[in-house]
């Protein structure tokens, strides 16, 4: 069974750009939640979809949105990048989502701000 | 807001000893996890735990729950080499998981 699928692997960006990242959960996983790690703030929760419905959301402005499409598949967006967007953004999937399952983490991509 | 600590949070110690890694939460929850993450790479589940009491193990690691006393323990026996990475616990709270800061872990020969 293939794992959570995210792409690119690597992204470099430059200040006032936006960017588009993308999850494929695990088949038959429904729910996909957003991670950003980072050496200072470790890992954060951004958001979670399930059903193509956001279900939850974390502390991050708006210019961090996302999507869910009705393969489940996501895509996350952050718009007008600053510097401290550069991080590692993980995507994990689950079947059902909160109900004593674990998420399972994609490789992440890794993107750096210049 | 639910916060979640862990100690210590850097650990060096020899092949064949044992420790603890500990996980304090905040607010009241019965579902927490370990994670697993090598430098470069993703998280890895290892275990889940979803009652007060619950104790899972797995080769040389076994992790425990006290939902009352809010702390999970990740008990580390006869550690080896291939053991050193990062640990994380990691609350679920609907959905929506929160971190620890995680435990870097390297076992020296």
């Amino acid at each position: 069974k293939a794992g959570v699928t995210q792409t690119p692997r690597y992204l470099i960006k430059t200040r006032g750009q936006q960017v588009t990242l993308s999850c494929s959960p695990i088949s038959g996983h429904r729910s996909v939640s957003w991670y950003q790690q980072t050496p200072g703030q470790g890992l954060q929760f951004l958001f979670e979809y399930f059903s193509e419905t956001q279900r939850n959301k974390g502390n991050f402005p708006g210019r961090f949105s996302g999507r869910q499409f009705s393969n489940s598949r996501s895509e996350m967006n952050v718009s007008t990048l600053e510097l401290g967007d550069s991080a590692l953004y993980l995507c994990a999937s689950s079947a059902l989502g909160g109900l004593n399952q674990p998420q399972h983490f994609g490789d992440g991509t890794r993107l750096s701000i210049l | 807001e639910l916060k979640v600590e862990q100690n210590p949070l850097f650990l060096s110690m020899q092949e064949g000893k044992n420790y603890t890694i500990y996980c304090n939460y905040s607010t009241t929850s019965d579902r927490l996890y370990w994670y697993r993450q090598d430098p470069g790479k993703s998280l890895e589940s290892l275990f889940v735990l979803l009652s007060n009491g619950a104790v899972k193990q797995e080769g040389r690691l076994m992790a425990s729950l006290d939902t009352k006393a809010r702390l999970s323990t990740l008990h580390i026996t006869a550690a080896v080499h291939d053991l050193s990475a990062t640990y994380f616990c990691a609350v679920d709270s609907g959905s929506r998981l929160t971190f620890g800061e995680g435990t870097q872990l390297t076992v020296n020969p």
